[in-house]
Parts: structure tokens; C-alpha cells; sequence
């Protein structure tokens, strides 16, 4: 069975700092990669999709790679700002399933501060 | 891109009355449908996916039902609300293996 975990759980940093995000799966029969942000009471914002054969993507100030062998994710964030204090969640969308199934992580509590 | 609606945006409902929340597709068409719910303070639980018109599968036993009578429109219904049923619902959709987008969610509080 799939199961997602995201580490660390809570991360603050000050204002200007670059900071990562980890993500890790067990089973690496995946098809794509995703990564979202949510805002407190609000829907998710994707952010980036990786797909199975891809390394990495890259959006702006977001980078975010891909290690399908050793189950890991890394979402990159530079030069941070206080706009981006969410909660950054990844989610696999498993190749073993009967249907397009999307297994998401705990998500990562990110703070940054002015 | 497809953008996901949902309403109401918030909902206080007593127990024992009945739930129907919406959801419509724009910008696509035949999107795999799922409804998630998320309570506090903890992850995305699936609630269920539907991958055409009439065709809803269910992850978890529960109090809710779906369904999906046009292409672009998913329904979650309950006949009786439960205290449990409070939480954080979302709509999402996508086609095959592409990215999943998501509506604004609905917050439910059963009282």
C-alpha cells in the first residue's frame, strides 16, 4: 500500500532564506508527482506536477525534483517571502491502482517570517 | 486549464437533517471527479471518485453518498447529518494521469 509522508511536519525560517521541503513515498510505481499549497480555509493551489520520467520542474522562485527509485520528492523554495507561509502538501498518483488514485502526504507547516 | 465551483462555501446543518453540496466542472470535459474531506488539523481523506456520468465508486463506509448526473457536475448528499460529518470538503477533477486541480471547498459544521 502506498503511503506518503512529508518531513518536516512545521518549518519556520526568516524572511529571504532558501528552505526545502521533503517528500517520500514507499512504493515508486507512480505516474506523476504533485505538489500543492493551501492556504488556511482555503482549496489547494498546485503548484508543480513531475512527471514518472521527469528529474525536475520549475516555476519561478519553486523548483521541485523527482528521485522515483529512492521514493523522494524536494521542493525547493528561494529567496522566501511571508506570501508564501501555507501549508505545501505532495501527493503521488499511483500506477497499481484500478483507477487514477491520488495518495497525499501530511503536508508541511511553513512559516516565514517578515 | 479546468476550473473547479463549489457551493455553499460554508454550512451550519443540525444533526439529522440532510446535505447537498455541489460541484461543477468549467474548461474540460469527462474529468475523473473525486470528493475529499479534510478535518481538522489532518490529511485528505477520499471520499469517492467518479470517472464518468453514473459511475461513482466509494472509498470509505460512511454516512454520504455521490452522485454524478452530467459530465461536469458531482453532487455529495446525506440523508442524515452526523457530528462527524463536520469537516473541510473538497471537489477536485482531472483527466487521465494529468494534474489534479481543486474548488474552494465547503466548511460544514454539524451542530
Amino acid at each position: 500500500k502506498q503511503e506518503v509522508t512529508q518531513i518536516p511536519a512545521a518549518l519556520s525560517v526568516p524572511e529571504g532564506e532558501n528552505l526545502v521541503l521533503n517528500c517520500s513515498f514507499t512504493d515508486s510505481a507512480i505516474y506523476n508527482l504533485q505538489w500543492f499549497r493551501q492556504d488556511p480555509g482555503k482549496g489547494l493551489t498546485s503548484l508543480l506536477l513531475i512527471q514518472s520520467s521527469q528529474r525536475e520542474q520549475t516555476s519561478g522562485r519553486l523548483n521541485a525534483s523527482l528521485d522515483k527509485s529512492s521514493g523522494r520528492s524536494t521542493l525547493y523554495i528561494a529567496a522566501s517571502q511571508p506570501g508564501d507561509s501555507a501549508t505545501y502538501l505532495c501527493a503521488v498518483r499511483d500506477e497499481k491502482t484500478s483507477y487514477d488514485k491520488v495518495i497525499f502526504g501530511p503536508g508541511t507547516s511553513l512559516s516565514v517570517i517578515p | 486549464s479546468q476550473t473547479i465551483h463549489q457551493w455553499p462555501a460554508t454550512l451550519v446543518q443540525p444533526v439529522g437533517s440532510p446535505l447537498s453540496l455541489e460541484c461543477t466542472v468549467e474548461g474540460t470535459s469527462n474529468p475523473n471527479l473525486y470528493w475529499y474531506r479534510q478535518a481538522a488539523g489532518r490529511g485528505l481523506q477520499l471520499l469517492f471518485y467518479s470517472v464518468g456520468i453514473g459511475q461513482i465508486s466509494s472509498e470509505v463506509p460512511q454516512n454520504l453518498s455521490a452522485s454524478r448526473p452530467q459530465d461536469r457536475q458531482f453532487i455529495l448528499s446525506s440523508k442524515k447529518l452526523l457530528l462527524s460529518d463536520s469537516g473541510f470538503y473538497l471537489c477536485a477533477g482531472d483527466r487521465i494521469r494529468y494534474e489534479q486541480y481543486f474548488g474552494p471547498g465547503t466548511r460544514l459544521t454539524v451542530t
